[in-house]
């Protein structure tokens, strides 16, 4: 069984639309919850970083997590045809004993539609 | 220059070839990365270096050396690579291992 299990898409959506993407993990130990956008030819960039359960927003983006259910999720409202990306989740453990190694999701393919 | 940048971009080589990625990084991190990341797969972790010691080695094969001569620049070296070596070569950076990894654009590695 995978660490971190992310749908790969690919996901199409009209312009406008709202996204949701997500996570699930089997390590308990995890306890910081980030986001990353990754667009053709490029690397990927931090889009949202959460410590715990909990949302957080930023502009058009929330970032979700339930550490009880062991799931986490990124909502894009108001999506537009430069959302278009793949986005990657990655989380890792929370001290010294866990280390800073990232475990990354697959990536999720995303098409937003003029 | 600024962030972090990879050269070259796309590279195709022989099975018997040597060629080394660079990667260098403008933001006065002190901790870099290389990672893999193919089709299909998540991001796979193979070196890291802190204060330009390497910390960290995922059971990446011998035919990938990395080197880092100092805080700003990464070395892969790659010699007798296999098909199933093609992929993106990501390299990133940050300050502290336990803070936000900034990502360059990658080498496109394709071995014939």
């Amino acid at each position: 069984q995978k660490e971190v299990e992310q749908d790969p898409g690919p996901l199409s959506v009209p312009e406008g639309a709202i996204v949701s993407l997500n996570c699930t993990y089997s390590n308990s130990a995890f306890q910081y919850f980030m986001w990353y956008r990754q667009y053709s030819r490029k690397g990927p960039e931090l889009l949202m970083y959460t410590y715990s359960s909990g949302n957080k927003e930023d502009g058009r983006f929330t970032a979700q997590v339930d550490k009880s259910s062991k799931y986490i999720s990124l909502f894009i409202r108001d999506s537009q045809p430069s959302d278009s990306a793949t986005y990657l989740c990655a989380m890792r453990g929370g001290g010294e004993t866990s280390g800073s190694r990232l475990t990354f999701g697959e990536g999720t393919q995303l098409t937003v539609n003029p | 220059e600024t962030g972090v940048t990879q050269t070259p971009r796309h590279l195709v080589m022989g099975m018997t070839n040597k060629k080394s990625l660079k990667c260098e990084q403008h933001l006065g991190h002190n901790a870099m990365y290389w990672y893999k990341q193919s089709a299909k797969k998540p991001l796979e972790l193979m070196f890291v270096y802190s204060l330009e010691e390497r910390v960290e080695n995922n059971s990446v094969p011998s035919r990938f050396s990395p080197e880092c001569p100092n805080s700003s620049h990464l070395f892969l070296h790659l010699h007798t690579l296999q098909p199933e070596d093609s992929a993106l070569y990501l390299c990133a950076s940050s300050q502290g291992t336990y803070n936000e990894q900034f990502f360059g654009p990658g080498t496109r590695l394709t071995v014939l």
